[in-house]
């Protein structure tokens, strides 16, 4: 079974810092693929960044890069120079694909993440 | 703008009424999936479609729930007999291959809230 866990259910960083939000994995698979979300309090799930199991090099989108650290199972989320619209709920998610072309994601319990002016 | 609208966007109702969803790609997309968040979760798996066939379902999909993709374009869920444990987000999202990373990533559309009194 996947599992993903966010332990940080909140967040705070101070403007312009940067801020890393933990995130550790569980599978038994060799291929799969990690992913960051974004939720700000208007609902939409906004997709930030991927890692896949076997790229060699940390994943980097912007002011968004991807902590991957295979042996330990973790995809740690840093946000370098945070700005007041970072503020929002946070998800790491996990994908194996399977037959049919269907890929099975499972999410995490999210992190809360509050930047203060 | 996700490329996948989503109608109503909230949806208020009695214990036992029947909803129904609507999920418009727009664009055409042969992947598309339904999930639902509850507050303070992440998203859950519900189902899956490719092209009109519906291929996997969740086991959090009881027989009041229904989803269809007549054409393989929009899709609808409809609840029968709602529940108060069924108010949550209901979230379509669609397989896009990014432009930088070149993955297949979950795109979800704005989702519907649903709320159950």
């Amino acid at each position: 079974a996947q599992k993903i866990t966010q332990t940080q259910p909140g967040m705070f960083v101070q403007e312009k810092e940067a801020v890393t939000l933990d995130c550790t994995y569980d599978t038994s698979d060799q291929s799969y693929g990690l992913f960051w979300y974004k939720q700000p309090s208007s609902g939409e799930m906004i997709f930030l960044i991927y890692q896949g199991s076997y790229d060699e090099q940390n994943a980097t989108e912007g002011r968004y890069s991807l902590n991957f650290q295979k042996a330990r199972k973790s995809a740690n989320l840093v946000i370098s120079a945070s700005q007041l619209g970072d503020s929002a709920m946070y998800f790491c998610a996990m994908s194996h694909r399977l037959s049919g072309g269907y890929q099975k994601v499972t999410f995490g319990t999210g992190t809360k993440l509050q930047v203060i002016p | 703008d996700t490329g996948v609208s989503q109608n109503p966007r909230h949806k208020i109702t009695k214990r036992g009424q029947n909803v129904t969803f609507r999920c418009d790609p727009i664009s055409e997309h042969n992947r598309l999936y339904w999930y639902r968040q509850t507050l303070g979760q992440g998203p859950e798996f519900l189902t899956y479609f490719q092209n009109e066939a519906q291929l996997e379902k969740s086991r959090l999909l009881s027989d009041r729930f229904s989803a269809e993709r007549p054409k393989g374009s929009f899709s609808t869920l409809e609840i029968q007999r709602t529940e108060q444990g069924d108010s949550a987000m209901y979230l379509c999202a669609l397989h896009v291959r990014t432009v930088t990373s070149g993955a297949n990533v979950l795109t979800f559309g704005a989702g519907s809230r649903l709320t159950v009194l």
